[in-house]
């Protein structure tokens, strides 16, 4: 495609429910990367793939947290027993390579745990 | 660890008047530097980035940012706002052999007419 793409773009849950956010980098990107972006705040890493493989997972928040990416393309998200803090816009982003290259982000999943 | 101070959350500034976005980054090895823009309820735009070489970088919509190393600064300018240009601009960095972006807390610009 044309660019990253997300869905779903909103997702209201109530507490305790799980979700999942996928995501769809742009075709051939190795290098695949989540974000979480509270509230007037500037988006915080989660989580990084270079092709399938899930080499920083350093900024998943708890174990409620799960990301893969089982054949190196989409990428899904999980959050299981949702809990309030976890309202926030989800971006992914990917990039050609790996390393210091130019991330290409998504219009962002926008959650919301009642 | 690394961190990234963008000064005012908010500025305001008259359309035609100079735009000035500050960031300054906590590193003892020079990272790579990125300002991003976000529109609402979009996702990040790149409007440049600084790698190596020329310390000036001239990015899209008019916009350009200068690397001091001495300053640990990546300052963003705009010389004449255009209306089109109120947006929220986030300063963002990624530490030499390291993959994850590094973000301010972002700077909202809102244009008056």
């Amino acid at each position: 495609g044309a660019g990253v793409s997300q869905s779903p773009r909103y997702k209201v849950a109530k507490r305790g429910q799980d979700v999942a956010l996928r995501c769809d980098p742009i075709s051939g990107h190795v290098s695949l990367f989540w974000y979480q972006q509270a509230l007037g705040q500037g988006p915080e890493f989660l989580t990084y793939f270079q092709n399938e493989a899930q080499l920083d997972k350093s900024g998943l928040p708890s174990d409620r947290f799960f990301a893969e990416r089982p054949e190196g393309s989409v990428s899904t998200l999980k959050i299981q027993r949702t809990q309030q803090e976890d309202s926030a816009v989800y971006l992914c982003a990917s990039s050609q390579r790996q390393g210091q290259e130019t991330q290409y982000f998504g219009p962002g999943t926008r959650l919301l745990v009642l | 660890a690394q961190s990234v101070t963008q000064l005012g959350s908010h500025v305001s500034v008259s359309e035609g008047a100079l735009v000035l976005l500050r960031c300054n980054y906590s590193s003892s090895v020079p990272p790579y530097l990125f300002w991003y823009v976000q529109y609402p309820n979009q996702g990040l735009q790149l409007l440049l980035k600084y790698t190596t070489g020329a310390t000036l970088v001239k990015g899209i919509n008019g916009f350009e940012a200068e690397f001091k190393k001495s300053e640990t600064s990546f300052h963003l300018t705009k010389p004449s706002a255009h209306m089109s240009d109120a947006a929220e601009y986030f300063c963002a960095v990624i530490k030499a052999a390291g993959n994850k972006l590094t973000f301010g807390g972002g700077t909202r610009v809102l244009v008056k007419p």
